[in-house]
């Protein structure tokens, strides 16, 4: 069964500090992977794609790391800010396209003072 | 031209009665997507649209659900006797080929 498991289910750290959220699929045959940010109330807004063939991506602050052999993505953000608190979400595409998307539930992300 | 817009953004329903979901999708998107989200989960897929072919239906839960689109343009979703369980965030995705998806704000549907 295709799956996509996201950890930690939340997170709480201080602004400035950098963390990473964890990704892994057991999706195939493989396409690419996204990582989305939703923030409370909004609909989910991509921050990276990656294909098959490519192991880091970058979106300013945010970084996303994937190792293909091993099934397992991270995104790793930077100086967090007060305005990163929000849900972090995995999708991984099967070959084909169209609506072959599965979709992590999220990693629920705090950033205090 | 701004982003994906979806209407409501809030419909509070008895049970019972039937409701009518509304999206609009960036112009030139040729496909387009329902999403259900419940408190805490992970979106599920309900309908897929692309371009003039046959909609993908799998993910509706119950024949209580349809959806239409108008060419390459909006999208309804009735949800037909409504049911507490339908209670959710229905979100309205649009994308051309091999892009990101481009999400509405979506519509939070409270069955009472």
């Amino acid at each position: 069964k295709n799956q996509v498991e996201q950890s930690p289910q939340s997170l709480i750290i201080l602004e400035g500090k950098n963390c990473t959220l964890q990704c892994n699929y057991t999706v195939s045959p493989f396409s690419n992977l996204r990582w989305y940010k939703q923030d409370t109330g909004r609909g989910p807004v991509s921050l990276t794609i990656m294909t098959f063939s490519e192991n880091t991506k970058s979106n300013g602050r945010y970084t996303a790391t994937l190792d293909a052999d091993t099934k397992q993505s991270s995104l790793h953000i930077t100086a967090s800010q007060l305005s990163d608190s929000a849900s972090y979400i995995c999708v991984v595409s099967l070959t084909g396209g169209g609506n072959k998307l599965t979709f992590g539930t999220g990693t629920q992300l705090k950033v205090e003072l | 031209g701004a982003g994906v817009s979806q209407s409501p953004s809030n419909k509070v329903t008895e049970k019972g009665k039937d409701v009518e979901l509304r999206c609009d999708p960036i112009s030139g998107h040729t496909a387009l997507y329902w999403y259900r989200q419940r408190l805490g989960q992970g979106l599920e897929f309900l309908i897929y649209f692309q371009g003039n072919s046959a909609p993908d239906k799998s993910g509706l839960p119950s024949d209580r659900f349809s959806a239409e689109r108008t060419g390459e343009s909006v999208s309804t979703l009735t949800i037909q006797r409504t049911q507490q369980e339908d209670s959710a965030v229905y979100l309205c995705a649009s994308s051309v080929q091999l892009t990101p998806l481009h999400f509405g704000n979506g519509t939070r549907l409270t069955v009472t």
